[in-house]
């Protein structure tokens, strides 16, 4: 069974340009999660879609982040203008259904802003 | 806001020795304690999912249990290897439906 999907894997841009983050769940999987992990913090949930509906976007500074999973299946993570603090590894997650199950992690998109 | 702590926040060990670490979290609305072990480079890989107090679960060399009442788990790893140099992040799921990650605890095995 094919793993989460994530690129690129690394990127460096300068403040106030932007990034775009792609995400590929396991299939069948109908939640999808987005955590960004700053250095000596523990992963924060950013966004969590259950199938192509938002249920928890309460920590996305949408003022400048966006994302999307449209038909229900791949995602994608948006910052534009990015600063020095969104530095930080950005992890895509799925699961079967909403809490409970397992959990499965891509290998994180690693964000640097200078 | 909900807090999930661990401790340490990192450990240095000799090959062959035994270790433990502790995930504490919330006692209320407890639903589910995932352990999840985070090796540089690569995606998180789940440990253990924890959902009955007294639970104790197993994987070769890494076990832990569950207190809901008191609201902590233990991590142990018996006889720990160069390889299970890692990142062991606990995560709690409460009544909120989201799952909350503690700062992880960072462990180094020397051979």
């Amino acid at each position: 069974e094919a793993g989460v999907a994530q690129s690129p894997r690394y990127k460096i841009i300068e403040k106030r340009q932007s990034v775009a983050f792609w995400c590929n769940p396991i299939s069948g999987h109908a939640t999808l999660y987005w955590y960004q992990q700053i250095l000596g913090q523990g992963p924060k949930l950013l966004i969590q879609f259950q199938n192509n509906g938002v249920v928890d976007d309460s920590q996305l500074p949408k003022d400048r982040f966006s994302a999307e999973r449209l038909k229900g299946v791949d995602s994608t993570l948006k910052i534009q203008p990015a600063k020095l603090e969104d530095s930080a590894v950005y992890l895509c997650a799925s699961s079967q259904d909403r809490v409970g199950n397992t959990i499965y992690f891509g290998e994180g998109s690693w964000l640097t802003v200078v | 806001i909900l807090n999930v702590e661990q401790s340490p926040q990192s450990l240095h060990v000799q090959e062959g020795d035994s270790t433990n670490f502790t995930c504490s979290f919330p006692s209320s609305n407890f639903y589910a304690l995932h352990w999840y072990r985070w090796e540089t480079a690569k995606s998180p890989e789940a440990l253990f999912v924890m959902t009955l107090n007294g639970d104790e679960k197993k994987k070769g060399r890494i076990s832990a249990t569950l207190n809901t009442k008191e609201g902590y788990s233990y991590l142990y790893i018996k006889g720990s290897q160069p390889e299970d140099s890692a990142t062991y992040l606990c995560a709690f799921i409460g009544d909120t439906d989201k799952l909350i990650f503690g700062t992880g605890t960072r462990l180094q095995v020397f051979p």
